[in-house]
């Protein structure tokens, strides 16, 4: 079965950095386009990056473009967030989705992790 | 950006209702459209994509439809295990944006 699970969140200081990451299992990984989105503590879904199944295009939210770089390896399954010069508004809990071309939307969630931007 | 403006932002149904959610966008965005149902604590889950399509699994309760710029999320006869936060998200162009939530309580 089709399985995601984050990891890396944590506690960080404001202008610091974080890689998440997304351990992918139960399907063929390097054929399929995947995503990051963010939930604020209370607040609604923001979309924040997705990568195409070969890392060829990636394409990011206003709010992060320029901080925060979505990868992947194909040879571990797995998808990354790098995320540097955090900011208070970056805390959420962010999640992996796999894409369901050709509509790109998200039929896989991994359960999410917690990054808070505190000093 | 294309904006997503849901609504109601909240609703209270009973069980056995049936309840209308719409989303309206800023432009037009053909069929890359889709319907998302959270639980608190939990991650979302995909029930409706390309409109109308109904995700294998998600009971037929549940319908899509709409066109161009506005859209509409159906829940018939409402079950216990409905009630939850629901979410429209257009694919048409990126960013990938989504629609503000509407919280779908018991009455």
């Amino acid at each position: 079965q089709v399985q995601l699970v984050e990891s890396g969140g944590g506690v960080v200081q404001p202008g610091r950095s974080l890689r998440l990451s997304c351990a992918a299992s139960g399907f063929t990984f390097n054929t399929y386009a995947m995503h990051w989105v963010r939930q604020a503590p209370g607040k609604g879904l923001e979309w924040v990056a997705i990568i195409w199944y070969d890392g060829s295009n990636k394409y990011y939210a206003n709010s992060v473009k320029g901080r925060f770089t979505i990868s992947r390896d194909n040879s571990r399954s797995t998808l990354y967030l790098q995320m540097n010069s955090l900011r208070a508004e970056d805390t959420a809990v962010y999640y992996c989705a796999r894409d369901s071309s050709p509509g790109h939307e998200m039929d896989y969630w991994g359960q999410g992790t917690l990054v808070t931007v505190s000093s | 950006d294309i904006q997503m403006t849901q609504s109601p932002a909240s609703l209270s149904a009973s069980v056995g209702d049936r309840v209308t959610i719409t989303c309206r966008a800023s432009q037009s965005i053909s069929i890359y459209f889709s319907w998302y149902q959270q639980k608190p604590g939990k991650a979302p889950k995909l029930l409706i994509y390309a409109v109308s399509s109904l995700r294998s699994g998600v009971p037929s309760r549940f319908s899509g439809s709409g066109s161009g710029t506005d859209f509409t999320l159906t829940i018939s006869n409402l079950q216990p295990e409905d009630f939850a936060t629901y979410y429209c998200q257009q694919t048409y162009n990126t960013p990938y944006t989504f629609g503000q939530g509407t919280k779908l309580e018991i009455k």
